[in-house]
């Protein structure tokens, strides 16, 4: 069992849509969580981090429960530009490797 | 932010040609660099961490002798493909982390690698 796991999709919804995406970890001593955007043939970039609190940035808000080991990435008003693969990642440890799901492919049509 | 610089961006290949590929981090000091790769459709895995000064460590599966990383200053670390071979056609990319308790990940661009 992969240590991330997310639904690949792909997810095809219109412009202003608002979607979803869930993801599972596995090792309950994960203590750092992310969602990375990843366009294609790029490396990933930091969207945002994720608490237990919840957080919100614009049209993004990031979701973990750490009883369920569940992070949850929803957005709101997609955008054609929000097109691009979601990266569910956790860190162990401060300073450690980062690791990835295999990702969430996000496709917004006009 | 911080910058990792990496070069090549894409290389193509030979089978049986090396290939080295060189990460800089340009305004901070990288003391630990994290080498992924990625194939198509798969997620960053880690290869190896290297640290300034030290050998680095590598993941289970990941040949070290095929692999061979060098960490010599706190600003450049290479992986170098040895014998590469069409298999390890893939996305191989650096990351360092910025240190700190809010601790953030300076990512390569990455380099992609054909091998023919």
């Amino acid at each position: 069992r992969k240590e991330v796991e997310q639904d690949p999709g792909p997810f095809n919804v219109p412009e202003g849509a608002t979607v979803a995406f869930n993801c599972t970890y596995s090792n309950s001593a994960s203590q750092s969580f992310f969602w990375y955007r990843q366009d294609c043939r790029k490396e990933p970039k930091l969207l945002m981090s994720v608490y237990s609190s919840g957080n919100e940035d614009g049209r993004f808000t990031a979701q973990l429960n750490r009883a369920s080991q569940y992070i949850s990435l929803l957005i709101r008003d997609s955008k054609l530009s929000d097109s691009a693969t979601y990266l569910c990642v956790v860190n162990h440890q401060a300073g450690t490797a980062l690791i990835f799901g295999k990702g969430t492919t996000l496709s917004v049509s006009s | 932010g911080a910058v990792v610089s990496q070069h090549p961006s894409r290389v193509i290949c030979k089978s049986g040609t090396s290939v080295k590929i060189e990460c800089r981090s340009l305004d901070f000091q990288a003391t630990t660099m994290f080498w992924y790769r990625q194939f198509p459709k798969q997620s960053l895995m880690l290869m190896a961490t290297s640290n300034e000064g030290s050998k680095a460590t590598y993941e289970q599966g990941v040949e070290k002798d095929k692999f061979l990383i060098n960490h010599a200053s706190l600003t450049l670390s290479t992986l170098t493909v040895t014998s590469a071979h069409p298999e390890d056609s893939s996305f191989y990319i650096c990351s360092s982390p910025s240190g700190g308790t809010q601790e953030t990940q300076y990512f390569g661009p990455g380099t992609r690698l054909l091998v023919l």
